[in-house]
């Protein structure tokens, strides 16, 4: 069956890098999505990956394994107002997307 | 890796108009290419998959006459969004997929606000 799996919360301190893992199994796989949704808001494109490897953009990097079927987002130096949700969304044979529940990232000072 | 780009990143228009969005493949040849909506606090969804040259392919629940695609050339497929209502607010994403059929790229999106 379909499952996306990443951690329900996460919490970081101002300044520090924190790793926001996202496992999946899917039918197919077309490609990975990473985005950002502030509370009330709707998620925002951050990243995506297809090929294997670590696609870097300021400070924000994905990393995306497919025969381990695993992707991080990282994200550096922290700012208060990244503090949101993340969610992970894997698009699937047929371009459907699939999506994980989201991580809520808690930034304290 | 290859770039897509959208034109406008971003759109506010009065309701009752039409709004184009311009999808470009900038260093690669799409035979395909897909357009993708995000309705507030919803996921991402799939609206049609055009094909250069012809007819593009709509999802179930997408109103081909709302929603006109063209996909005229390898490198440009444009959705333009008739009519449009404060419903139709979204982001709209396309990606399009390069001529081996292997790889497909991602635009960083075109957000619509219908006044």
């Amino acid at each position: 069956g379909q499952n996306i799996d990443q951690p329900t919360e996460m919490t970081a301190t101002e300044g520090a890098i924190v790793q926001i893992n996202c496992t999946y199994q899917t039918s197919g796989f077309n490609g990975l999505f990473w985005y950002q949704q502030h509370a009330g808001e709707a998620p925002t494109f951050l990243s995506y990956n297809v090929l294997d490897g670590l696609e870097e953009k300021g400070r924000f990097s994905s990393f995306l394994s497919r025969s381990k079927g695993y992707s991080y987002l990282l994200l550096k130096e922290l700012q208060m107002k990244d503090s949101a949700s993340y969610l992970c969304a894997v698009i699937e044979s047929n371009y459907q997307l699939i999506w994980g529940a989201g991580t809520k990232l808690i930034i304290k000072p | 890796g290859a770039v897509v780009s959208q034109h406008p990143s971003w759109v506010i228009c009065k309701s009752g108009t039409s709004v184009k969005i311009e999808c470009r493949s900038l260093d690669f040849q799409a035979t395909t290419m897909f357009w993708y909506r995000q309705f507030p606090k919803q996921s991402l969804m799939l609206m049609a998959t055009s094909n250069e040259g012809s007819k593009a392919t709509y999802e179930q629940g997408v109103e081909k006459d709302k929603f006109l695609i063209n996909h005229a050339s390898l490198t440009l497929s444009t959705l333009t969004v008739t009519s449009a209502h404060p419903e139709d607010s979204s982001f709209y994403i396309c990606s399009a997929r390069e001529s081996s059929g292997r790889e497909q790229f991602f635009g960083p999106g075109t957000r619509l606000t219908v006044l």
